[in-house]
C-alpha cells in the first residue's frame, strides 16, 4: 500500500454506463491529481485539485466529471464513454501544489470500455 | 494487465549487471527531478529524487546523476535485480509558470536471471 488507494482495480463498462473511480489518501495531502496512462503515451494529467478545489483542468472531455468532496477523497465520474478512453487511471497526491512536492501514485484503475 | 512497455526504449540487462536509465529534460529552469518505477499492473513509485543544487544523491542500490549542462538527469541501478524489471520515467518540477510534474515517457528496464 502506498497510502494512495483506488477503487475498484478493474472495471468494464459499457458506453451508455456510468460509473464512478473512487481515491482516497490518509497521507495528509493537500493536493490530489488524476491522471490517464495509455499504452503509446506519457502520463497525461486530467484535473488537479488544492484543498479541494479545482486548479487544473486539461481540455478533459464532459464525459469524465471530478468530485473532490474533501482533501483526502477525489472521485472520477464517468458516462457515455468511448473506447478510446480505455486505459488506467491513476490518482496521485502531493503535500502542496507545485514548489517541488513528489507525488505519490495509488495503483490505478484498469478500465475497459466496450 | 497492459504493458505500458509498448513502443518504449527498453533496456536489457542480465541480473548482476549495473543497469543506467537515462532521460534528457528540455527546461533549464527545473529545480527537482524524481525517478518512478512502474511494475506491470500497479502505479508509478517512487524511487530516488534530487533537487537542482546537488548533482548525484545515493540511495540503496540506486544513485541519480544530475548534470544540468547538458539538461541529463540518469539513474544508475547497482547489481541490477530480476524483481526491478519495470518501467522507470523521470518527472521534473519546471519551476516558475508550472504547478505539476512533467512526466517523461518511460523506459522499460528487463533483467534476465
Amino acid at each position: 500500500e502506498t497510502g494512495v488507494t483506488q477503487t475498484p482495480r478493474h472495471l468494464v463498462m459499457g458506453m451508455t454506463n456510468k460509473k464512478s473511480l473512487k481515491c482516497e489518501q490518509h497521507l495528509g495531502h493537500n493536493a490530489m491529481y488524476w491522471y490517464k496512462q495509455s499504452a503509446k503515451k506519457p502520463l497525461e494529467l486530467m484535473f488537479v485539485y488544492n484543498f479541494k478545489e479545482q486548479t487544473e483542468n486539461n481540455s478533459v472531455p464532459s464525459r469524465f466529471s471530478p468530485e473532490c468532496p474533501n482533501s483526502s477523497h477525489l472521485f472520477l465520474h464517468l458516462h457515455t464513454l468511448q473506447p478510446e478512453d480505455s486505459a488506467l487511471y491513476l490518482c496521485a497526491s502531493s503535500q502542496a501544489l507545485g514548489g517541488g512536492y513528489g507525488y505519490t501514485f495509488g495503483s490505478g484503475t484498469r478500465l475497459t470500455v466496450v | 494487465g497492459e504493458s505500458v512497455g509498448l513502443h518504449l526504449p527498453t533496456l536489457s540487462v542480465q541480473e548482476g549487471d549495473n543497469s543506467i536509465i537515462n532521460c534528457a529534460y528540455s527546461n533549464s529552469a527545473s529545480d527537482y527531478f524524481i525517478w518512478y518505477k512502474q511494475e506491470s499492473g500497479k502505479g508509478p513509485q517512487f524511487i530516488i529524487d534530487i533537487r537542482s543544487n546537488m548533482d548525484k544523491r545515493q540511495g540503496q542500490r540506486v544513485t541519480v546523476l544530475l548534470n544540468k549542462t547538458v539538461k541529463h538527469l540518469s539513474l544508475q541501478i547497482a547489481a541490477t535485480q530480476p524483481g526491478d524489471s519495470a518501467v522507470y520515467f523521470c518527472a521534473e518540477n519546471r519551476s516558475s509558470g508550472y504547478s505539476t510534474l512533467t512526466f517523461g515517457k518511460g523506459t522499460m528496464l528487463l533483467v534476465s536471471p
